[in-house]
């Protein structure tokens, strides 16, 4: 898996608690990322780093933060979560193959994280 | 909203087989790309074609890409009971990643 692991692998948690999930990398990639999968929608992005303390919001960033204040570690919080953030979620890196924030690499997926909101 | 839609959502082939899946996309990109993920597993990346590329092999992979028709295939031959799995094609334009819902592929023995 390229050398990227995510914690907790699952995790059931109540609606309104906070919940922090972790990507780390091995590779020293500068590009990395967190999505959500869920029936029906494929991979959807919810925000994206493209170096140390340097984050972008994706496709549905509501309701998400996200810090890297080191080169392998990506954070991912839910700062209250909600029933409808119920999902897999996904870590992924890629390498320097782009300009500022952009990377134009192939991307690699972490195992997982398999989140319950009840 | 998705930007890769993969076509069929399903498809059943048995072992020795070719199967191919086509994934169609609104929006100009920089690259597609493909992906496998096995059931409870990561997304493995299988193949990368550039904007400017038409076609690219790898192994038993074959992927073309049509940019006048947005539109991409992937191309399994000889295919395997292990290539069971949902590929996803995913359209990348300055970073927004846009994944399709999959086709699940499954190969019979």
């Amino acid at each position: 898996d390229a050398g990227i692991t995510q914690s907790p692998r699952h995790k059931v948690t109540e609606t309104g608690t906070p919940v922090t999930l972790r990507c780390h990398q091995t590779e020293n990639h500068r590009y990395m990322y967190w999505y959500r999968q869920d029936p029906g929608h494929g991979l959807r992005l919810i925000h994206y780093s493209y170096g140390v303390k340097d984050t972008d919001k994706g496709e549905v960033s509501d309701g998400y933060s996200v810090s890297r204040s080191k080169t392998e570690d990506f954070l991912l919080t839910l700062e209250s979560a909600t029933s409808s953030q119920t999902s897999v979620y996904f870590c992924a890196i890629s390498g320097g193959q782009g300009l500022g924030t952009v990377s134009t690499d192939t991307q690699y997926f972490g195992p997982g994280t398999r989140l319950t909101v009840l | 909203s998705q930007q890769g839609e993969e076509d069929p959502q399903a498809l059943s082939i048995q072992e020795g087989e070719n199967a191919t899946m086509n994934c169609s996309y609104k929006t100009s990109i920089n690259n597609l790309q493909w992906y496998r993920q096995n059931s409870g597993r990561g997304l493995v990346h299988l193949i990368l074609i550039r904007s400017n590329e038409r076609e690219k092999h790898s192994g038993r992979l074959r992927v073309t890409l049509d940019t006048s028709k947005k539109s991409s295939s992937l191309l399994i031959t000889a295919s395997r009971a292990a290539d069971t799995a949902s590929y996803f094609c995913a359209t990348d334009n300055n970073n927004d990643m846009r994944f399709g819902a999959g086709t699940r592929l499954t190969v019979k023995p």
